[in-house]
């Protein structure tokens, strides 16, 4: 079994300001983690991935994210905000061979001028 | 490459209705999905397939039939809609080689029951 908690529904930060996205994770497996960004009435659109290469992940428009397996987490951050990340974003975790992802209830971001 | 397109954006039906959802990609992904979003919730699993003639249910199937005649195509059947049916809906794409291949998904359905 596999689950994803995002610790906090909403975040608000100013322009220029850093932006951290709490997600923990429970898997019986060696999970593959992803960050998605949903803008408003839009589909989902990858942030980035954890493919086990590297612990720390860097995704498109200067996110990035970091895998701690002691801890079950994968954080995202960004080290300045722009009013264009103003968005939902979804942690998702996929566990072992069935390809089935499990969200987490998302986090929504605001972004203040 | 348009990726995954669904048909209709948008589409309101009375209770009791039937209706279905069109899914169709163009990358030769084995596996398919559909998802319903509603709000706190994050996506829930309706149905998936791991290839043509294979289907199974996820999280929330009940109301909801697939199929999958080919690889490119997966339609949602709702078979008689209620409104707790209302809600946005999303199918998803994706290899089934490699640990970490990520999902593809389409601009969404956004269903209305009353």
């Amino acid at each position: 079994a596999q689950s994803v908690t995002q610790l906090d529904s909403h975040v608000s930060v100013s322009e220029g300001t850093p932006v951290l996205l709490r997600c923990n994770y429970s898997s019986s497996y060696s999970p593959s983690l992803f960050w998605y960004v949903q803008h408003p009435n839009k589909g989902l659109q990858l942030l980035l991935k954890y493919t086990s290469a590297a612990t720390l992940v860097k995704g498109i428009n200067g996110f990035e994210a970091e895998f701690k397996k002691s801890e079950t987490s994968f954080h995202l951050t960004k080290p300045s905000a722009h009013m264009s990340d103003a968005a939902e974003y979804f942690c998702v975790v996929r566990a072992g061979d069935d390809y089935k992802l499990s969200f987490g209830a998302g986090t929504t971001v605001t972004v203040r001028a | 490459n348009a990726g995954v397109t669904q048909t209709p954006k948008f589409q309101v039906l009375k209770t009791g209705q039937s209706m279905t959802l069109q899914c169709a990609q163009d990358m030769n992904h084995e596996y398919m999905s559909w998802y319903r979003q509603d709000p706190g919730m994050g996506l829930r699993l309706i149905h998936y397939s791991v290839g043509a003639g294979i289907t199974d249910q996820g999280e929330v199937p009940n109301g909801y039939n697939v199929s999958r005649s080919t690889t490119e195509d997966f339609p949602l059947r709702l078979l008689s809609a209620a409104p707790s049916q209302t809600s946005v809906y999303f199918c998803a794409s994706s290899f089934t080689g490699g640990d970490f291949s990520e999902a593809f998904f389409g601009q969404g359905t956004r269903l209305t029951v009353v």
